[in-house]
Formats: structure tokens, C-alpha cells, sequence
């Protein structure tokens, strides 16, 4: 069965510093890999998705990027922490491009920004 | 223009009431739709989904949703509310085939009273 493992749980930054926040996928080939954050009291909003390795999409301008290096792990950077930054940083996977794949994720990652 | 809408931010029911959690979408195309819950620092779980088959979708948990049509509603019922249906729920929309991320409801908390 397929599996997504997103860690560290919780992280509290200084603003100013970096970050890296890990996702990887098992069990399933050529995912399609999403970032979002759920700030408090909000919805979700998409920041990434990748159909391949290495492929990025970003849907808002911001000081994060995402990497694919492998074809199961997509990587959530910061190189300076902005207060705003601040959220609950949600990893998700979808098996294909179809509009009925539903996206399954991880536990999340709450990063508090000081 | 396509959007989803949950109509309510907060639902409070007593232990053993029926639940409805209300969800209308906007679109020229036939979408597929899906309920996610969240629990408290958790990521978010598949409760059921539409994807033009059988109007009414069973879910996980005793959950069930009604595709209507003519009403572009997707309205998710319990029977019997329990107190571990205490969490946040999400509608999502998906719009078109390829590599379109999924559209997200604001979400509704949905709060169980003993």
C-alpha cells in the first residue's frame, strides 16, 4: 500500500533562517506531489505541485521554493523565514492526472515562525 | 468561473443527531467531488467521493453525500452524529482532467456537544 511520510511535525524558526521541510512517497511511481499551507482559521492554499522529476509549478510568488530531486520526494526550502510564514505545511500525493484522483497526505508539518 | 462554496464555517450538533455539512459548486464542466475531514494537527483523510457513477457515495465512517445536478450541491449527512466526528471538513472540487490541482472549500468545523 501507498504511504507519505512528512516530517519534522513541528519546527519553531528564527526569522531570518532557513528551511527544509521532507516529503517522500512509497509504494507508487511517478506521483504527482503537492505543497500547501493552512494558515490558522483558513482553508488551504496550494504553494507547488510537481508532475515529474524536477518538474515545478508554483501557484503563489512567495520566498519558498520546491524541489523534486527524486521521483518520490519533494522538498519545501526557504532560504530567509518571513513571520508570515507561519502555518501548517501539508505534503499530498495524487496517482494521476485524471480529475478523480483524490490527493492523500501527510500529517503535516506546523512550522511557528519567531 | 469555478469556485466551491461550504455554506457554514461552524456546525454544532448534539451526540446522536443527524449531521449535514452543506456544499454548492460553480462550473460549466461535470466535476468529481470530494469530502476530506482534519483532525486537530492532522492531515486530511478521504472520506468518500463522486466521480459521475452513483449519485449517492457512500463513505468511510458512516458519512454519505448526494450528487444533485440541478441543485450543484454535494451535501455531506450522518445519521448519528458520534463525538469523534469532531473535526474540520473540507468540499473539494475537481474542474478538469490533467494536472489541475483540486479546488478546496474554506472548510466547516464541525462541533459534537455530549
Amino acid at each position: 500500500s501507498q504511504t507519505i511520510h512528512q516530517w519534522p511535525a513541528t519546527l519553531v524558526q528564527p526569522v531570518g533562517s532557513p528551511l527544509s521541510l521532507e516529503c517522500t512517497v512509497e509504494g507508487t511511481s511517478n506521483p504527482n506531489l503537492y505543497w500547501y499551507r493552512q494558515a490558522a482559521g483558513r482553508g488551504l492554499q496550494l504553494l507547488f505541485y510537481s508532475v515529474g522529476i524536477g518538474q515545478i509549478s508554483s501557484e503563489v510568488p512567495q520566498n519558498l521554493s520546491a524541489s523534486r530531486p527524486q521521483d518520490r520526494q519533494f522538498i519545501l526550502s526557504s532560504k530567509k523565514l518571513l513571520l508570515s510564514d507561519s502555518g501548517f505545511y501539508l505534503c499530498a500525493w495524487s496517482s494521476g492526472t485524471a480529475k478523480n484522483s483524490p490527493l492523500h497526505f501527510g500529517n503535516g508539518t506546523r512550522l511557528t515562525v519567531t | 468561473a469555478q469556485s466551491v462554496t461550504q455554506l457554514d464555517s461552524h456546525v454544532s450538533v448534539s451526540e446522536g443527531t443527524p449531521v449535514l455539512l452543506r456544499c454548492n459548486y460553480s462550473s460549466s464542466y461535470s466535476p468529481s467531488l470530494f469530502w476530506y475531514v482534519q483532525h486537530p494537527n492532522k492531515g486530511l483523510q478521504l472520506l468518500l467521493k463522486y466521480t459521475s457513477a452513483a449519485t449517492l457515495v457512500k463513505g468511510i465512517n458512516g458519512f454519505e453525500a448526494e450528487f444533485k445536478k440541478s441543485e450543484t450541491s454535494f451535501h455531506l449527512t450522518k445519521p448519528s452524529a458520534h463525538m469523534s466526528d469532531a473535526a474540520e471538513y473540507f468540499c473539494v472540487v475537481s474542474f478538469l482532467s490533467g494536472n489541475t490541482p483540486l479546488v478546496f472549500g474554506k472548510g466547516t468545523r464541525l462541533s459534537v456537544i455530549a
